[in-house]
């Protein structure tokens, strides 16, 4: 079936340094994607969505990277802060028993250091 | 900004108990979605709406029920709650269809 995975549950880095968190999605159809953000006890947080006829958008201190040769999506955090420890999801859409709805991944615990 | 809330952070009920969960969205979104969310399984999709009294089956259906009356407003209802329902729940709304989805703060319920 469809899924959306994970290249690594968790990623350290240091306060200062860019981050990477990837995710690789399995539905060649998918025609949005879209990256969360989840703090401890809190619920997920958009931060930046990307749809398939484009291959990067960028945010504030974020960017989104679509590679669809070879199904793969990535978040880049530019200077990475201590208040960006938190859980991070992709999704994308796809076809369940709802019909399209938004399929997620099983998020990556991203640890700042300071 | 687009603004979710929940009516409980924390519930704690007892098995068989008729449990509400309340969700209100104040962006005039037409679509609403009701999420549990599991250690090691994500975000699962419960039920949703995309228009005042429609609703339609997520993939978890079984044992959940949802009340859609007016547009601002999605309810949870378990109507028999059971150990296993005990899970964060999660209420999001939309503009548009599954995209660009803003989340509530989320209710952790507890069924003993």
């Amino acid at each position: 079936g469809e899924s959306v995975g994970l290249h690594l549950p968790t990623l350290s880095v240091q306060e200062g340094d860019n981050s990477i968190i990837n995710c690789a999605y399995s539905n060649s159809a998918s025609d949005y994607f879209i990256w969360y953000k989840q703090e401890s006890g809190k619920g997920p947080q958009f931060i930046i969505d990307i749809r398939s006829n484009m291959d990067k958008r960028q945010g504030q201190r974020v960017t989104v990277l679509l590679n669809k040769t070879v199904k793969h999506l990535s978040l880049q955090i530019a200077a990475t802060q201590p208040g960006d420890s938190a859980v991070y999801f992709c999704a994308e859409t796809g076809l369940n028993q709802a019909g399209t709805a938004l399929i997620f991944g099983k998020g990556t615990t991203l640890s700042v250091s300071s | 900004d687009v603004k979710v809330t929940q009516s409980s952070r924390y519930l704690v009920k007892r098995t068989g108990e008729k449990v509400f969960l309340e969700c209100v969205q104040d962006m005039d979104h037409e679509n609403m979605f009701w999420y549990r969310q599991d250690p090691g399984l994500g975000l699962r999709l419960i039920y949703f709406s995309y228009d005042v009294k429609m609703k339609e089956k997520g993939d978890i259906p079984e044992g959940y029920s949802v009340s859609r009356e007016k547009k601002e407003r999605f309810s949870l209802i378990l109507e028999s709650a059971s150990t296993n329902q005990t899970s964060m729940y999660l209420c999001a709304s939309s503009l548009r269809g599954p995209y660009e989805q803003y989340f509530g703060p989320g209710t952790r319920l507890t069924v003993t």
